[in-house]
């Protein structure tokens, strides 16, 4: 079984600030995939970052990063030079080795104010 | 990455009719498709996997007569809810694999009236 914490329901940076979403995760699989997806305000679900459990260097993508910490199970996303269209609902997610059926946390609204 | 488009976008329906949602892989085979629902403000929940040709399996409390999945091909998969009700209002998203990632379609937002 596995099951994803985002501890934070609402954050709120500036623009052009750094913001951290936490996420903590548990599961029983011995590999496995992270993830972070984007929801904005139009609901589609947009892939920001993933990183495979057996990869010990973290996933960056542009302004996007990832501090993964198998040991603690924390997986938290780093966005640097926020921008406003960065404000969306983040979702952390997991799944298996042997399936593509994510686990979703409840999600981070995030909002990226002038 | 590869594209899936669900058809409609948004359906209102009233209380007891059937409600089709599509879903559709158009760059690849999506061998695997999941159906999620969302309701406001929170997560996605998964209700069912279907593979194509075989029957879905079902999450726990999901009612697998009132949501009915085909999945008849490899680039097709339909959740018709079944004698719906106000209560299955809700944001239904759809994600398919052809065997590397899942990727989402943009969501059907059902109201049952």
């Amino acid at each position: 079984a596995q099951t994803v914490t985002q501890s934070q329901p609402e954050m709120s940076v500036q623009e052009a600030e750094t913001v951290t979403l936490s996420c903590t995760y548990d599961t029983s699989e011995s590999n496995y995939y992270l993830f972070w997806y984007k929801q904005p305000p139009s609901r589609q679900m947009i892939l920001v970052i993933r990183q495979e459990a057996y990869k010990q260097q973290n996933a960056t993508e542009n302004r996007f990063s990832v501090n993964f910490q198998k040991a603690a199970k924390s997986f938290s996303l780093k966005i640097s030079d926020s921008q406003l269209g960065d404000t969306a609902m983040y979702f952390c997610a997991s799944r298996g080795d042997s399936g593509y059926a994510l686990n979703f946390g409840k999600g981070t609204s995030l909002l990226v104010t002038p | 990455g590869a594209v899936v488009s669900q058809h409609p976008s948004w359906v209102i329906c009233k209380s007891g009719t059937s409600v089709k949602i599509e879903c559709r892989s158009l760059d690849f085979q999506a061998t695997t498709m999941f159906w999620y629902r969302q309701f406001p403000k929170q997560s996605l929940m998964l209700m069912a996997t279907s593979n194509e040709g075989s029957k879905a399996t079902y999450e726990q409390g999901v009612e697998k007569d009132k949501f009915l999945i085909n999945h008849a091909s490899l680039t097709l998969s339909t959740l018709t809810v079944t004698s719906a009700h106000p209560e299955d209002s809700s944001f239904y998203i759809c994600s398919a694999t052809g065997g590397t990632e899942a990727f989402f379609g943009q969501g059907t937002r059902l109201t049952v009236v």
